[in-house]
């Protein structure tokens, strides 16, 4: 199985401010990475898709880069909704695998 | 577009068999799409079971597959896992998703989410 590893597991920041959270990768995935933010109680939904592509009606806060093994999520100018769990996901191979959490709270 | 309807019992006893169905809307079963399970224990993260596609072949998480069983029933447009067996350990939120594709592959449509509890 391909794991992958986020960083930091939580961060504290406040509105406005520009996050960036880390995924990596045990074997290379080429660009077949994903983001899903997940609010509590609710279920995940897709951001982001071939590491850097906006799901249509994300806003373009969101943003992707990355290929390989080492991808990043950033978010400018966080909003009071982005406070949130976010996980990487790798579309690569099955079985499909996510990152451990990423947990953004308020500072 | 594309959505997701789940349904099933959220109260289980150690040994039974657990039995979810997803209902794809609009006549989406057979497009192109994967259709996914996924569960989330209380406190932790998302992991993947399977998927299943409108032809019936299926893709298993070798770590549940000797319990697993997802099928597709296209004439009621839905699909449904089945984990036999179950333990505590299988208490969590299930999701069933619809995984794109494409060129690339991602869940993009996703149920509401089953709350399964599991007492001895």
């Amino acid at each position: 199985d391909i794991q992958m590893t986020q960083s930091p597991s939580s961060l504290s920041a406040s509105v406005g401010d520009r996050v960036t959270i880390s995924c990596r990768a045990s074997q290379t995935i080429s660009y077949y990475l994903n983001w899903y933010r997940q609010k509590p109680g609710k279920a995940p939904e897709l951001l982001i898709y071939a590491a850097s592509t906006l799901q249509s009606g994300v806003p373009s806060r969101f943003s992707g880069s990355g290929s390989g093994t080492e991808f990043t999520l950033t978010i400018t100018s966080l909003q009071p909704e982005d406070f949130a769990t976010y996980y990487c996901q790798q579309g690569y191979i099955t079985p499909r695998t996510f990152g451990q959490g990423t947990r953004v709270e308020l500072k | 577009q594309v959505q997701l309807q789940q349904s099933g019992p959220g109260l289980l006893k150690s040994s039974e068999t657990l039995s979810l169905t997803c209902t794809v809307s609009g006549n989406a079963i057979s497009s192109g799409y994967y259709w996914a399970w996924i569960r989330q224990p209380p406190g932790k993260g998302l992991e993947w079971i399977g998927s299943v596609y409108h032809s019936g072949h299926t893709y298993y998480n070798p770590s549940l597959k000797s319990r697993v069983s997802i099928s597709v029933d296209k004439s009621k447009s839905q699909f449904s896992l089945k984990l036999s067996s179950v333990t505590a350990a299988d208490t969590a939120v299930y999701y069933c998703a619809g995984e794109a594709t494409a060129a690339y592959y991602y869940m993009d449509v996703w149920g509401k989410g089953t709350t399964v509890t599991v007492s001895s």
